[in-house]
């Protein structure tokens, strides 16, 4: 049973390049996250999505989109990359809604912008 | 609007001290859910407990115990005879029934000493 797989897990951008994070759960969860983890900043919300077909905003949604074709996977986009995108980067998911559910997190993609 | 505190940056303990994480939430809501999250040097989250609010009961699994306290709003996590694979960032976050999010502190950083 993998749990939730995110691919890459490092990656170097040049400003202004443009990229997709693979995540991708096999637990059959409706919901699905991303979040942003900066150094001393806690985790923030990016984007998430309540089942195949919906995704909605974060606290800090601006400079990416996500979609959400089939209920295993979950791709965040950047576009037009910026250094403040600089960051550790979790996709997680939840039978139920992660505000009173276990989520379950993957190992996170290492990010960043020169 | 949701708040969680953990005021300890970093902690540094001697191999089989105890220690003691400490976690003050606010929220207006009279119903909640408050959770406590390991992220090993590997980096993936990974759950350990969740409380509700009308269960003010204390919680021991093995080594570890949590500390509910409402009058203070408080939800404290201790380490009995602590041990080097405790070494890790803690997480302590609250939630609320039908709200999709979760609201993260910025985490303490738990050393353990061999």
């Amino acid at each position: 049973n993998a749990g939730v797989t995110q691919t890459p897990k490092f990656r170097i951008l040049k400003i202004g390049q443009s990229m997709t994070l693979q995540c991708t759960q096999d637990m059959n969860h409706n919901y699905m996250y991303w979040y942003r983890q900066d150094p001393g900043m806690g985790l923030k919300l990016i984007y998430y999505s309540v089942g195949a077909g919906i995704t909605d905003k974060g606290e800090v949604p601006n400079g990416y989109n996500v979609s959400r074709s089939t209920t295993e996977d979950f791709p965040l986009r950047l576009e037009l990359a910026a250094p403040s995108q600089t960051s550790v980067y979790f996709c997680a998911s939840s039978y139920g809604g992660m505000g009173n559910t276990e989520a379950f997190f993957g190992q996170g993609t290492r990010l960043t912008v020169v | 609007a949701q708040k969680v505190t953990q005021a300890q940056t970093e902690i540094s303990v001697v191999e089989k001290e105890d220690v003691t994480l400490d976690c003050v939430y606010e929220t207006r809501d009279t119903t909640y859910y408050l959770f406590w999250y390991k992220q090993p040097p590997s980096g993936e989250l990974v759950f350990l407990i969740r409380r509700n609010s009308f269960d003010e009961q204390n919680e021991i699994s093995g080594r570890y115990s949590w500390n509910f306290q409402k009058s203070t709003s408080s939800f404290n996590f201790t380490i009995t005879a602590s041990q080097v694979v405790d070494s890790a960032v803690y997480f302590c976050a609250l939630g609320s029934f039908g709200n999709e999010k979760l609201t993260f502190g910025t985490g303490t950083r738990l050393t353990i000493i061999p």
